[in-house]
């Protein structure tokens, strides 16, 4: 089995702070995905990767920005942190090639970022 | 667009009673169903998938698929405390987009 690492856990940031949150997987999976979890909303795809240096943007991708710089990892960017904003932003990986995986999604156990 | 809304938003049981949770989506032509569960503070793990219409029992876990009625739910034979967790549907339309639920957040009483 493989597992996916999800850096920092919690993360404190400032109004308008640019804030960077790393994701890890060791699946050798094609496919990873940014995920944002509101209470309430589910979950709201940000970005996905279907290999090596390409970005596919999601729904949510407005006000971040990401980067596959190898197979293992998917970074993604809060570009300006919005004040009193919380969530938690989970990582995913899949191993089908493309971008909406037919196949199962392994999750990270997640970043809780708060914004003060 | 898909729409995915999951009932009941919360749901007690007791130890040992079958537990119940619905999944409803608007796009008929959906393809791909999985239920995931998420305790909490961690990520989610799939739990059970399904493709076609009928039945998909896995372990204590079992996904029921209904296309006309646009519902598929997830029954827990004799949930323990330990199943107390978000459990959240997801659902894969044609264009292979996937839109998750909202969940449903249960608990198990021991």
């Amino acid at each position: 089995g493989g597992i996916i690492t999800q850096t920092p856990k919690f993360l404190i940031g400032q109004e308008g702070q640019k804030l960077t949150l790393k994701c890890q997987q060791n699946f050798n999976h094609d496919t990873m995905y940014w995920y944002r979890q509101d209470s309430g909303k589910g979950l709201r795809l940000i970005y996905y990767s279907i290999t090596e240096n390409d970005l596919q943007k999601g729904d949510l991708s407005e006000g971040y920005d990401a980067s596959r710089e190898k197979k293992s990892s998917f970074s993604l960017t809060v570009t300006s942190a919005q004040k009193n904003e919380m969530a938690v932003f989970l990582c995913a990986s899949s191993i089908a090639k493309q971008g909406w995986s037919a196949e199962t999604l392994y999750f990270g156990s997640g970043t809780r970022l708060t914004v003060l | 667009q898909q729409k995915v809304q999951q009932s009941p938003e919360s749901l007690t049981v007791s130890e040992g009673a079958m537990a119940s949770l619905n999944c409803t989506f608007s796009d008929r032509s959906s393809d791909n169903f999985r239920w995931y569960r998420q305790h909490s503070g961690k990520g989610l793990e799939v739990l059970v998938s399904i493709f076609s219409d009928g039945e998909k029992e896995e372990g204590s876990f079992t996904a029921h698929l209904n296309r006309a009625s646009l519902h598929v739910f997830l029954h827990i034979r004799e949930p323990q405390p330990s199943d107390s967790a978000l459990y959240l549907c997801a659902v894969r339309d044609m264009g292979y987009k996937l839109t998750f639920g909202t969940g449903t957040s249960l608990l198990v009483d021991p």
